[in-house]
């Protein structure tokens, strides 16, 4: 109930592509949606994130797609640039101060 | 920009050993985190923090685990007789606590790595 689901666990993307990162959840009670970019030796650092009355939500190349009544959301980044390369974790939080995260995205754009 | 300091960046300590993480959380924030992250695995979250008490804590932050706020400033976390398991990076994170439920903003800060040997 407390999960949250990523994947793919790691993923290649061209120069220019299209980045694409899925999660999925149970508990009903989620209500914030935040996604998490990590590069190495560095602690996690909020993205974008979405609440659940939205269906989708845009910020520059990064974009959010949120399905309520699939319990799914998802990280999709236009353009993928080498500098995207990083862990994306999606996480997910009901108001009571902790966040549940996925386990992660390897993401690498190839030059 | 603001950010959350931790110190030490990296500590090796013998099994059995007790370790003290600490952090500065971001001036004006009110409400301070723990979590870990086992190398290769998801951030887990360990504890929060409010009001000079705990707010919440998960099934990993047992009697081994302390967190305190000493002076106002730091915001520390002490693992009591460590094992081998506990090697993770600890994060430490914060926020301000402003805003509509389920809009908590964490700033985290990089982490500090500990080795149990």
């Amino acid at each position: 109930q407390q999960q949250v689901k990523q994947s793919p666990q790691s993923l290649i993307v061209q120069k220019g592509g299209i980045s694409i990162i899925n999660c999925a959840y149970e508990n009903t009670a989620f209500d914030y949606f935040p996604w998490y970019q990590q590069f190495p030796g560095k602690g996690p650092a909020l993205l974008i994130a979405i609440r659940p009355d939205v269906s989708e939500k845009k910020e520059g190349r990064f974009t959010i797609s949120f399905n309520k009544s699939a319990k799914q959301f998802s990280l999709h980044i236009m353009d993928s640039q080498p500098g995207d390369s990083a862990t994306y974790f999606c996480a997910a939080e009901t108001g009571t101060y902790k966040y549940i995260f996925g386990t992660g995205t390897r993401l690498k754009v190839l030059a | 920009e603001p950010e959350v300091t931790q110190t030490p960046s990296h500590q090796v300590t013998q099994m059995g050993q007790e370790v003290i993480l600490r952090c500065v959380p971001i001036s004006n924030h009110l409400y301070f985190y723990w979590y870990r992250q086992i190398l290769g695995q998801k951030v887990e979250f360990l504890v929060s923090f409010y009001n000079n008490e705990i707010s919440e804590k998960s099934e990993i932050f047992d009697d081994q685990f302390s967190v305190e706020r000493p002076d106002g400033s730091n915001f520390t976390l002490k693992i009591r007789s460590t094992k081998l398991e506990d090697s993770a990076m600890y994060f430490c994170a914060s926020d301000e606590g402003q805003g509509f439920s389920g809009a908590n903003v964490l700033t985290f800060g990089a982490g500090s790595r500990l080795t149990v040997l």
